[in-house]
């Protein structure tokens, strides 16, 4: 079965530290990988998307890696900033149909 | 540039009444569009997408429809709404091709409370 699983469920950080986030899927074929920001009451905003040969990819202060060997990614934010607070979505295309499984998100506090 | 329009934002209708929101993209032709829901504390599900006019494929067994009247305007309909049917609605489209890595835009939702 097409599953996206996400660690932590939530997490609460102080603003300037780093954190990172968790993310196994075990959806075959894979074709690529994305990670979203969701913010409270809006619609998810694109961050990365990865393929499988892509081992890591930077937006900013969002580092994205996978290992499609392990079927892991995981989202590195540096130096967090108090408008990183949402929800952090990762999402995986299969490739052989259009659709996206989604993962439940990390919800994500950063503290002043 | 593209953007996407989905409206209203939020809504508050009772049980038993009808319900229509839209969606409508600007800036490309011939996508691909899809409208999600996301219950409390739940992942998105996907509802319904369309690949061309017409063109609706539903994803799961439901209370609701959807429309795509022209290239760039996908609607959600139901007869009678449920309690059930509460959640955040959403709105994406995407550019074709199974083999091209797209990326998905997302409207910015409307919150659906059936009270």
């Amino acid at each position: 079965k097409n599953q996206v699983e996400q660690s932590p469920q939530s997490l609460i950080i102080l603003e300037g530290k780093n954190c990172t986030l968790q993310c196994n899927y075990t959806v075959s074929p894979f074709s690529n990988l994305r990670w979203y920001k969701q913010d409270t009451g809006r619609g998810p905003v694109s961050l990365t998307i990865m393929t499988f040969s892509e081992n890591t990819k930077s937006n900013g202060r969002y580092t994205a890696t996978l290992d499609a060997d392990t079927k892991q990614s995981s989202l590195h934010i540096t130096a967090s900033q108090l408008s990183d607070s949402a929800s952090y979505i990762c999402v995986v295309h299969a490739g052989n149909n259009r659709k996206l499984i989604w993962g439940l998100g990390t919800s994500l506090a950063v503290n002043p | 540039s593209q953007t996407i329009h989905q409206w209203p934002a939020t809504l508050v209708q009772p049980v038993g009444s009808p319900l229509s929101l839209e969606c409508t993209v600007e800036g490309t032709s011939n996508p691909n569009l899809y409208w999600y829901r996301q219950a409390a504390g739940r992942g998105l599900q996907l509802l319904f997408y369309s690949i061309g006019i017409g063109q609706i494929s539903s994803e799961v067994p439901q209370n609701l429809s959807a429309s795509r009247p022209q290239d760039r305007q996908f609607i959600l309909s139901s007869k009678k709404l449920l309690l059930s049917d509460s959640g955040f609605y959403l709105c994406a489209w995407s550019s074709l091709g199974d083999r091209v890595v797209t990326e998905a835009f997302f409207g910015q939702g409307t919150r659906l409370t059936v009270v």
